[in-house]
């Protein structure tokens, strides 16, 4: 089983549509995690931080389910510049970067 | 432009030859991560450095790889006698420190293709 798990897609939606991406992980001691987005050919960058409590950051929403070790994002109101790569990211006990592990990603097409 | 610098940015080459890679962290970072890229695949954590140590190589390949950050000049990351299964986008990342928030600072990565 991989450490980080991520319906690969693609999920091709219209705009305006809402979308969500969902998220697995093995490692129940895991404790924090994120979101980053990858646009084609370029370079992961932070998207948003996934709290217990669930955040919100406009459009996004993400939350975490510890006992299902699950994460999700949901993107409301979609836009063309959405299209991306969604990459779910997962850091271990120690809090070290090095211990990000990240997801093969969700790509996302936002179709006019 | 203050962001972490890769170059090259796109570098080909025959099996058997060199490959090298190099990263300049952002400004005031001391902390490096390579990270290699499969196509369809996942970020998959190769080295982290500090200046003049490696502090954690546990996903760099025994053979043929090895990476440092000396004291004056970028990190480098070094591919000995390359196999077609190196070809892959190479990204270094950069942090102020070794514990993080979670972000951290991608270069625009360099893409290795070898013939």
């Amino acid at each position: 089983r991989k450490e980080v798990e991520q319906d690969p897609g693609p999920f091709n939606v219209p705009e305006g549509a809402t979308v969500a991406f969902n998220c697995t992980y093995s490692n129940s001691a895991s404790q924090s995690f994120f979101w980053y987005r990858q646009d084609c050919r370029k370079e992961p960058k932070l998207l948003m931080s996934v709290y217990s409590s669930g955040n919100e950051d406009g459009r996004f929403t993400a939350q975490l389910n510890r006992a299902s070790q699950y994460i999700s994002l949901l993107i409301r109101d979609s836009k063309l510049s959405d299209s991306a790569t969604y990459l779910c990211v997962v850091n271990g006990p120690s809090g070290s970067a090095r211990q990000l592990t990240f997801g093969s990603g969700t790509q996302l097409t936002v179709l006019p | 432009n203050a962001g972490v610098m890769q170059n090259p940015r796109h570098l080909v080459r025959r099996r058997g030859q060199e490959a090298r890679l190099r990263c300049s962290p952002m400004k005031g970072h001391s902390h490096v991560y390579w990270y290699r890229q499969l196509p369809e695949e996942g970020l998959k954590f190769m080295v982290y450095l500090q200046k003049e140590n490696i502090i954690d190589e546990s996903g760099m390949p025994k053979e043929r790889f090895s990476a440092e950050f000396p004291k004056e000049g970028p990190s480098i990351l070094r591919i000995q006698q390359v196999v077609r299964g190196d070809s892959a986008a190479y990204f270094c990342a950069s942090s102020p420190g070794g514990r993080t928030t979670g972000e951290l600072f991608f270069g625009e990565g360099s893409r290795l293709t070898v013939l």
